[in-house]
């Protein structure tokens, strides 16, 4: 079945570059998202990936992509405090481009 | 381009009782996935809507019904209220054209059920 696993929590000083990992299940999975979530609030797209990419680079936000090994992160060049919230990885899985998202990795960065 | 909006915001129900919920998509979107995302967790996919057609539904029970209207808005609706559907909802819009579908993200509904 679909699964995808991140680490929980991550925290770093203002400046310094965060990376957030995830690694997922179905391999035929097409495209892979990173969504951003702060408190009480939906879910903002931050970046994607189509899966036969290995990175895309969208201003401060660097996404890997090793599809043999089913892991996926997200480098946050230059961290500000304003980046601290969730940040969930999500696939699209098998048939109606649904996403599955793993718990989120809770972001925190300190001035 | 207005984005995706959901009402109510907050809403408080019973045990038992029914809800209904709404979503309006992103302008020019066709499909309407409805989340459930539990305090602590990552949404968990309930169904979603292409054309007023369900197309695609995820492990909840039937009681977690939907409609998808002829311009694309959507509501859920939820029977027999129980503890555990306390969760934020959460609505995304997208425009399937058979290859890249983002979903964008309404801000949610928080459903708390006494």
């Amino acid at each position: 079945g679909e699964d995808v696993e991140q680490s929980l929590f991550l925290s770093v000083r203002e400046g310094d570059s965060s990376v957030i990992n995830c690694t997922y299940t179905d391999s035929s999975s097409t495209y892979l998202y990173w969504y951003k979530q702060e408190p009480g609030a939906g879910l903002q797209l931050l970046t994607y990936i189509f899966s036969n990419m290995d990175m895309k680079q969208d201003q401060r936000l660097t996404v890997l992509l090793n599809k043999k090994d089913k892991h996926l992160s997200l480098r946050i060049a230059d961290t500000q405090t304003g980046d601290s919230a969730i940040y969930f990885c999500a696939e699209t899985g098998s048939g109606y481009s649904t996403l599955t998202f793993g718990k989120g990795t809770m972001l925190l960065v300190s001035p | 381009e207005t984005g995706v909006t959901q009402s109510p915001t907050h809403l408080i129900k019973t045990r038992g009782q029914q809800v209904t919920l709404r979503c309006s998509s992103q302008s020019g979107h066709n499909t309407v996935s409805w989340y459930q995302q539990a305090l602590g967790q990552g949404p968990q996919f309930i169904f979603q809507y292409y054309r007023e057609e369900e197309n695609g539904r995820g492990n909840f029970p039937p009681r977690f019904s939907g409609l998808q209207f002829p311009n694309y808005s959507s509501e859920l609706n939820v029977n027999a209220l129980e503890l555990d559907d306390s969760a934020l909802y959460l609505c995304a819009s997208s425009l399937a054209l058979g290859g890249e579908d983002t979903q964008y993200f309404g801000p949610g509904t928080r459903l708390t059920v006494l």
